[in-house]
């Protein structure tokens, strides 16, 4: 089975600052996929970055980052120059590359906080 | 884009009724749906994956025959909480994959149900 860590429940950071979330997994799957959702108050779940763990090159998304190290089974995300609209929760989540319509296993989520 | 529609986006229903709620997928043909539950401030755990034309699959603690899934067609799967109670009250989440091997899940807006 595979498990997705999120250990940090809550961050800060000032508008047009950097901030990065911490994320890790454990598997023993060789390839698979790998997913940053974002959960504003509305509670959609929007789609923010995806990895493949066979790429070597992080994804990059505009002003969202990922720094994924398959080694350590680490993929954080990096949101730079922060806007208010970044405030939601994060959730990162692991996908299975076997099968047509693989199942999500999600993180217990962070909560991000952009002050003005 | 792939859009998913999930309806109703809330629902307040009594003690011992039974409610149903839709999950569509707008613009493309998903033959596997996935059922999610979210409490506050928490993360989305799976409840069933819905295929089209066979029995769901329940994950490990969810009552079959307290949340039934039917998924009749490509494009729509429901879930049914039978008989709820306000223990059943919830946020739940359905999403769907344009059923290739790495494709991202869309997900719908969600259903707030109430039970008093």
């Amino acid at each position: 089975a595979q498990t997705v860590t999120q250990s940090q429940p809550e961050m800060s950071v000032q508008e047009a600052e950097t901030v990065t979330l911490s994320c890790t997994y454990d598997t023993s799957e060789n390839n698979y996929y790998l997913f940053w959702y974002k959960q504003p108050p509305s509670r959609q779940m929007i789609l923010v970055i995806r990895q493949e763990a066979y790429k070597q090159q992080n994804a990059t998304e505009n002003r969202f980052s990922v720094n994924f190290q398959k080694a350590a089974k680490s993929f954080s995300l990096k949101i730079s120059d922060s806007q208010l609209g970044d405030t939601a929760m994060y959730f990162c989540a692991f996908m299975r590359s076997t099968g047509a319509n693989s199942k999500l296993t999600f993180g217990k989520g962070i909560t991000l906080s952009v002050r003005p | 884009g792939a859009v998913v529609s999930q309806h109703p986006s809330w629902v307040i229903c009594k003690s011992g009724t039974s409610v149903k709620i839709e999950c569509r997928s707008l613009d493309f043909q998903a033959t596997t749906m996935f059922w999610y539950r979210q409490f506050p401030k928490q993360s989305l755990m799976l409840m069933a994956t819905s295929n089209e034309g066979s029995k769901a699959t329940y994950e490990q603690g969810v009552e079959k025959d307290k949340f039934l899934i039917n998924h009749a067609s490509l494009t729509l799967s429901t879930l049914t909480v039978t008989s709820a109670h306000p223990e059943d009250s919830s946020f739940y989440i359905c999403s769907a994959g344009l059923g290739r091997p790495n494709s991202p899940l869309h997900f719908g807006n969600g259903t707030r149900l109430t039970v008093t």
